[in-house]
């Protein structure tokens, strides 16, 4: 079955700070891992997937298969960073998300 | 070229009542999904549809909820003898068939907030 866990219901970091959101998955194929983004009275959308190997807004995130981590990650937080991440999962179905991480920025 | 759309994008209602909400994807595509926001809460899956394979129905939470899609097009996700607890942000995204692997973006709507009185 697949499974996405993100621990964390909310994280506060202060601005300038590292920032780390963690996803723990469960999968017994090859997965294919994104994180999405929802800021403040915006739409769901696509922050990166990890088969591009991108940094976007400064977040990076790595595929450790080893530990079914794909942990996302800024050295700097932001206050525009504040926002719901959901880590997601494509398996040979259909997109699973978890259950999200509320990251609020104190400036 | 415009994206996922949703109606209505409010929608009040009393208990007991039928509401029904629409869903357009993003043309061409294949795949659809609605999603249930409750405040301050994270996604929860509710129907899935791919293409002409039946639906998957695993995460509507009980027989009041059931959704239609007509080919690949529009769907509508209806919601019969609604309860307050049915209150929430109702998402529907679509995403393309997988022609390249890791690339399924999913493409959001706006929602249709519900409110049961």
């Amino acid at each position: 079955a697949q499974r996405v866990t993100q621990p964390e219901k909310l994280l506060s970091v202060f601005k300038g700070a590292p920032v780390e959101l963690k996803c723990n998955y469960s999968y017994s194929g090859s997965p294919e891992l994104f994180w999405y983004v929802q800021y403040s009275r915006q739409r769901l959308q696509l922050l990166l997937r990890h088969i591009s190997r991108e940094s976007i807004k400064g977040f990076t995130a790595d595929l450790n298969k080893g530990e079914t981590s794909f942990h996302l990650k800024k050295p700097f937080a932001q206050e525009e960073d504040s926002a719901m991440y959901y880590c997601a999962l494509q398996g040979a179905q259909k997109l699973v998300f978890g259950q999200g991480t509320r990251l609020t920025i104190n400036p | 070229g415009a994206g996922v759309s949703q109606s209505p994008s409010n929608k009040v209602t009393e208990k007991g009542k039928d509401v029904e909400l629409r869903c357009d994807p993003i043309s061409g595509h294949t795949a659809l999904y609605w999603y249930r926001q409750r405040l301050g809460q994270g996604l929860e899956f509710l129907i899935y549809f791919q293409g002409n394979s039946a639906p998957d129905k695993s995460g509507l939470p009980s027989d009041r909820f059931s959704a239609e899609r007509t080919g690949e097009s529009v769907s509508t996700l209806t919601i019969q003898r609604t309860q307050q607890e049915d209150s929430a942000v109702y998402l529907c995204a679509s995403s393309s068939d997988r022609p390249i692997a890791g690339d399924n973006e999913q493409f959001f709507g706006p929602g249709t907030r519900l409110t049961v009185l």
